[in-house]
Order: structure tokens, then C-alpha cells, then sequence
């Protein structure tokens, strides 16, 4: 099994409707997670963290952490084409952060 | 702050050579990052670092070594490329290890 397991997609949706990015993880010690973005090209950049289990909101983007179930999510509400991108989910392991490879979001308009 | 620098942006080595990709923060972190990611592929760790002085193998260190003797500096050493090691290389930084990660631009490396 994976340590992180995303799928890679192509997730498409139309503009303005939800996006909607799971992902599961195997460290059942994991406190942090982060979810990062990269555009084609680019390095990766931090849009969303969760400590802890429940949502936690920040503008269209909404984190979602369920620890026993061991699953992390990311909403895109009212999603727009320059949200295309590769999503990364990141929990902590032993001393780095462990990152999936990413699902491709295509946002068409 | 400039956050993490890399350089070089971009290069091209042939088979045997060796080079050192630079990378440098001014964030005062402690934990330090090299990963490699070839296309279309997700972030494989190379080596970290915890602080200066210490230095650990990641995901695939074969082929590579790393330093660092200062807070602010984690160079990779590449000897004797090999065209598996065409990829993108990215350094990142952290304040510790459930802290956000800084990522520098980038280099592109390419073995013929």
C-alpha cells in the first residue's frame, strides 16, 4: 500500500461548479496536512493546512480531515479555469512531509 | 526575503559529469529539502536535512550527495550523471517538520 494514494485524474468539471480532490493516507501517527498546488511547469505552492479532524474553510477552498478514517479532501467551490492544475496532498511521516502524486484538475470554461 | 533560491534554472550535463545545484534559504529554517520530479510524476525525496551538520537519505539518494554546514545552504551533489537523472530538482525549507514547506523555483537538469 501507498503511503499516499490521490487519484491522478484528469478531474474535469465546468466552470463554477465544485471540484472535489480526495485522498488517503497509511500513517496513522500523521498530525499535519497540507495541500499543495502546481501549475504545469511550476514549483509547488501551500493553498490549504488541517491539524485537526472536521473543515476548515479559507475563501473557495475547503479542507476536509477525517483522521480515523484516515482521509483528507479538498473542495473547490465555484471552480474557475485558472484552478487547473495538479493538486498534492502532503501528511506529516518521520521528520519530512509524504506527498501523493497529485491529482489533475481540468477546469473548463 | 527572497524565500529559497535555486541555481542553476537550467543545465545540461553529459554523461560521467559532475555539478552541484545550488540552494540557499534566508528564512531561518531548520529543516531543508532536495526532491526530484520527473515528468509527469509526483516529488520523490532525495535527502534532507533536520539542521546544519545533519543530513538523511530520503526516497532515492543513488547517485547523489548532499552538505550542510550552515543553516542557510543545502547543496546536492550530482557525480558521474546518468541520463536517469534528467528531471526537475526542487530544494524546499521548513520552519520543523509539521510546518508549511517553501519551495524554490526549480532546476532543470537534462543528461545526454
Amino acid at each position: 500500500q501507498k503511503e499516499v494514494e490521490q487519484n491522478s485524474g484528469p478531474l474535469s468539471v465546468p466552470e463554477g461548479a465544485i471540484a472535489s480532490l480526495n485522498c488517503t493516507y497509511s500513517d496513522r501517527v500523521s498530525q499535519s496536512f497540507f495541500w499543495y498546488r502546481q501549475y504545469s511547469g511550476k514549483s509547488p505552492e501551500l493553498i490549504m493546512s488541517i491539524y485537526s479532524n472536521g473543515d476548515k474553510e479559507d475563501g473557495r477552498f475547503t479542507a476536509q480531515l477525517n483522521k480515523a478514517s484516515q482521509y483528507v479532501s479538498l473542495l473547490i467551490r465555484d471552480s474557475q479555469p485558472s484552478d487547473s492544475a495538479t493538486y498534492l496532498c502532503a501528511p506529516t511521516g518521520f521528520q519530512k512531509l509524504v506527498f501523493g502524486t497529485g491529482t489533475r484538475l481540468l477546469v473548463s470554461p | 526575503n527572497a524565500g529559497v533560491t535555486q541555481t542553476p534554472k537550467f543545465r545540461i550535463l553529459k554523461i560521467g559529469q559532475s555539478m552541484t545545484l545550488q540552494c540557499a534559504q534566508d528564512m531561518n529554517h531548520n529543516y531543508m529539502y532536495w526532491y526530484r520530479q520527473d515528468p509527469g510524476m509526483g516529488l520523490k525525496l532525495i535527502y534532507y536535512s533536520v539542521g546544519a551538520g545533519i543530513t538523511d537519505k530520503g526516497e532515492v539518494p543513488n547517485g547523489y550527495n548532499v552538505s550542510r554546514s550552515t543553516t542557510e545552504d543545502f547543496p546536492l551533489r550530482l557525480e558521474l550523471a546518468a541520463p536517469s537523472q534528467t528531471s526537475v530538482y526542487f530544494c524546499a525549507s521548513s520552519y520543523g517538520v509539521d510546518d508549511e514547506q517553501f519551495f524554490g523555483p526549480g532546476t532543470r537538469l537534462t543528461v545526454l
